[in-house]
Parts: structure tokens; sequence; C-alpha cells
């Protein structure tokens, strides 16, 4: 079946560190993988996606590519603010499934 | 807004009793979801639910029940409360199945002692 793999768990950085948190994921149909944010007491909330035809997607200063190649998707930011400070989820769709699949999560903490 | 409202925020139950999470959805949304969030799992789904009074098996539905008794509540039950179910639990709503986009609650923090 489908799956996504989400292996950093905590990451720590400092204000205008770069960003960059990556997932793997399996699946035999073509796939939507989407980022979802979860700020501290509230719920997900979807933060960008990215589908084979566009290759990338971009909001809020973050940017989602994926790799066919390495069944791959990533999520980059060139200057993380304090704000930033949250948990971020990778998500896979595949078109045979209409069931979102979530990553592990990593927590984000960005130290002013 | 879309807006989906979680009740109560957090709960504390004992082992053996009864515990009923309350979801309401102002989206006018057909979909609706229960997820159970783990440290190190990510958000799995229990249960979910397409129409009033019809309520589907997710992932991991064993020890949960769910009930929708009208589009805008979705209720997660659990009948018999065990420590395994101590987590932070997330209703979500989405106007079909396949969105990509969910909306979800803040989440109510449930602990069994």
């Amino acid at each position: 079946g489908d799956s996504v793999t989400q292996k950093q768990g905590q990451v720590t950085l400092s204000e205008d560190d770069f960003l960059f948190i990556n997932c793997t994921y399996s699946t035999t149909t073509y796939p939507t993988l989407l980022w979802y944010v979860q700020y501290p007491g509230q719920g997900p909330q979807l933060l960008l996606k990215v589908t084979t035809a566009n290759n990338k997607g971009i909001s809020r200063g973050f940017e989602a590519t994926y790799d066919k190649g390495t069944t791959s998707f990533h999520l980059q930011k060139a200057s993380v603010q304090e704000s930033d400070s949250a948990v971020y989820f990778c998500a896979l769709e595949s078109s045979g499934s209409w069931q979102l699949i979530f990553g592990s999560g990593t927590q984000l903490t960005v130290m002013p | 807004e879309a807006a989906v409202t979680q009740s109560p925020r957090s709960k504390v139950a004992v082992t053996g009793g009864k515990v009923t999470l309350s979801c309401h959805q102002t989206n006018n949304h057909d979909y609706m979801y229960w997820y159970r969030q783990d440290t190190g799992h990510g958000l799995r789904l229990i249960h979910y639910s397409y129409v009033a009074d019809s309520t589907e098996k997710g992932d991991i539905p064993d020890g949960y029940k769910a009930s929708r008794p009208s589009q805008e509540n979705f209720s997660l039950i659990l009948e018999l409360a065990s420590l395994s179910q101590t987590a932070v639990y997330f209703c979500a709503s989405s106007e079909w199945g396949g969105e990509e986009t969910l909306y979800f609650g803040s989440g109510t923090r449930l602990t069994v002692l």
C-alpha cells in the first residue's frame, strides 16, 4: 500500500537559517504531495502541495519540491523566523485512494 | 472562514469509563474525520463519515465508535477507555473525499488514568 516516511523528528535552527525537511513516499499511482503545518495549540493546516504536473509549490516563503527518481519530496525555506516554530507534516494523496496518508511530523524549533 | 470546533479541549478519564468527544463544523462539508495524534506516529485515521447517519472505519478503528447524527456533528466514542487511548484527537472536515484540504479542529487532549 501507499506509505510516506518522515525521519526527521526534531529540527532546531536559529533565525535566518535555511530549513530543509525531507520525506520519502511509496505509491504505484500519480501522487499529490502535501505539507501541513501545526502551530502550538492548533490543528494542522494545509501549507502547500506539489503534484507531478507542477513539480513545485510555494506558499508563505516555503517551497516544496519533489524528486520522482528518488520518490522524495522536500520542504525548504531560505530564512526561518521564530514564528515558523511548529510541527510540519508531509502527506501523500494517491490517485488510487481518496485518503491522505500523513508522515510522523517534524518539530521545528527556531531560536531567536 | 472554515470552522471546526471540538469539545472538550482536554479530558481526564478513568480506565474502563466511557468517553465522548464532540465535533461541530460550520463548513457545510459532507466529509468528517477523526484522527489520533501520537508522538512519532503522526496522524492516523480512526473513523470517517460522508453522510449523516453513516460512519466508516479508518485505519485504527478498534476500541472506538463514531456517530454522525447530522451533517454538522460528528462524535467519537470510547465505550471502555484504556491507557493506550491516551492521545490528542483531531476532528476534521472536507468538502469531498479525496479533497486535499482538510480543515482541522484544535484538538482534544485525552488522558486515561
